[in-house]
């Protein structure tokens, strides 16, 4: 069965820092990958999708992700975290010519020092 | 455009009520998802839709029923409510090009 895994609950990064937060996907298909932010207690906002082509995708607010099938990974990256990127983030996989199910990862909350 | 709406925001049920949430999408989306969201659980997939008078189950179906005779709606039930669907349900329409789901603001919902 698909799955896809976050393997961090929490991540706390000081403010200015550099950021990656890992994704890792099973699926027997070629997949489609998101990720999305959601501040507390708000809705889920896109932050960049990859279909295919170029497996280095940007996003908005400075984020990028990166595409690699040998690693089954999907990595979120942003080079200095500000203050207002504390939030959970969730990467969510599909799969092309498949049951069309969208599947998302159980989120990893960031923290922010000043 | 609304996008993509839920009714109602809020609701608390008693144990064994039964109750249905409406999601409505005014984009012609193909694809309809239903989510519930519970803390450290992430998203986790109910049932879903590829198009009017078709739905399929996801990773939870157990206790819940879908239908979607308009392409615009897709309406999850409730036939007996129990505490542990106390959770946010969120619903999602898929622009089918590129899969992008547009999320609807949630639904909390309380089972006493």
């Amino acid at each position: 069965a698909q799955s896809v895994t976050q393997p961090d609950i929490h991540i706390t990064v000081s403010e200015g820092a550099s950021l990656e937060l890992r994704c890792n996907y099973s699926y027997g298909a070629t997949p489609y990958l998101f990720w999305y932010v959601q501040s507390p207690g708000q809705g889920l906002q896109l932050l960049l999708k990859y279909f295919s082509g170029d497996t280095l995708v940007q996003g908005i607010k400075g984020f990028e992700a990166e595409f690699k099938r040998s690693q089954s990974s999907f990595n979120l990256r942003k080079p200095s975290v500000h203050w207002s990127d504390a939030a959970e983030y969730f990467c969510a996989v599909g799969a092309w010519n498949r049951d069309d199910k969208i599947i998302f990862g159980k989120g990893t909350r960031l923290h922010i020092l000043p | 455009n609304a996008g993509v709406t839920q009714t109602p925001k809020f609701r608390v049920l008693k144990t064994g009520q039964s109750m249905t949430l409406l999601c409505a999408q005014d984009m012609n989306h193909e694809y309809m998802y239903w989510y519930r969201q519970d803390p450290g659980m992430g998203l986790r997939l109910i049932h879903y839709s590829v198009g009017e008078g078709t739905t399929a189950k996801g990773e939870v179906p157990d206790g819940y029923n879908v239908s979607r005779l308009k392409k615009q709606n897709f309406l999850l039930g409730l036939e007996s409510a129990a505490p542990s669907q106390t959770s946010v349900y969120f619903c999602a329409s898929v622009y089918l090009a590129d899969r992008e789901q547009y999320f609807g603001p949630g639904t909390r919902l309380t089972v006493t």
